[in-house]
């Protein structure tokens, strides 16, 4: 079974440039999360999708990021303008469903370097 | 709000040696408790969870928690290091009915032959 997949590995860009990360998730995973993790730190939620649904997006900064999950499948991720501290590791994780519980996959990660 | 606390930025053991990683949490209600690892240039693996019942659970790879309720803490043990246990270990929780894992800064193993 495949397992989350994420590209690009790794994404090098200048500030106030666009950049978009891509997830595809373990099939039939229901629910789609990304996550932020810095340095030395534990991954925060950016947004938790239901299928098609983001139903948690409270963490994530709506000036300049946004997602989508269209057909409740992949799922994409963009930074625009992309600012120095959005350097990070942007990982997207899936599971079955939300229920109390459920363990989450996750992808190899994206690791953004804004200069 | 629910937090998640690793005392430990490193953990250091000799390989054949018992290993405990520590976690303390702060949730309401009953916790949802996780363990993840996360090797170099790989994604965060599921280790063992606890939900309820038993306050010992066993996961992967040999290693297992013991949840503690009185102390508020989840800490990962395993009787016998291995040098490839080395890696990142995350502690995470969530509550009762709401999957939003919130995840401790995580603790470095570093396992010496």
């Amino acid at each position: 079974e495949a397992g989350v997949v994420q590209s690009p590995r790794y994404k090098i860009i200048e500030k106030k440039q666009p950049v978009a990360f891509w997830c595809n998730p373990i099939s039939g995973h229901n629910t789609l999360y990304w996550y932020l993790q810095n340095l030395g730190q534990g991954p925060e939620l950016l947004i938790r999708y239901e299928n098609e649904e983001a139903v948690d997006d409270s963490q994530l900064p709506k000036d300049r990021f946004s997602a989508e999950r269209l057909k409740g499948v992949d799922s994409t991720l963009k930074i625009q303008p992309a600012e120095l501290g959005d350097s990070a590791v942007y990982l997207c994780a899936s599971s079955l469903n939300s229920r109390g519980g459920e363990k989450l996959f996750f992808g190899s990660g994206t690791q953004l370097s804004v200069l | 709000a629910q937090s998640v606390a690793q005392p430990e930025d490193q953990v250091n053991v000799a390989e054949g040696n018992p290993l405990t990683v520590k976690c303390t949490y702060s949730v309401s209600g009953n916790p949802y408790l996780f363990w993840y690892v996360q090797y170099p240039n790989r994604g965060l693996q599921f280790l063992l969870k606890y939900i309820t019942g038993d306050n010992l659970v066993k996961g992967s790879y040999g290693f297992e928690a013991e949840f503690n309720k009185s102390q508020t803490s989840f800490h990962l043990k395993k009787p016998s290091a291995l040098v490839s246990d080395s890696a990142l270990y995350f502690c995470a929780a969530h509550k009762t009915g709401f999957q939003k894992l919130v995840f401790g800064t995580g603790t470095r193993l570093l396992v010496s032959p």
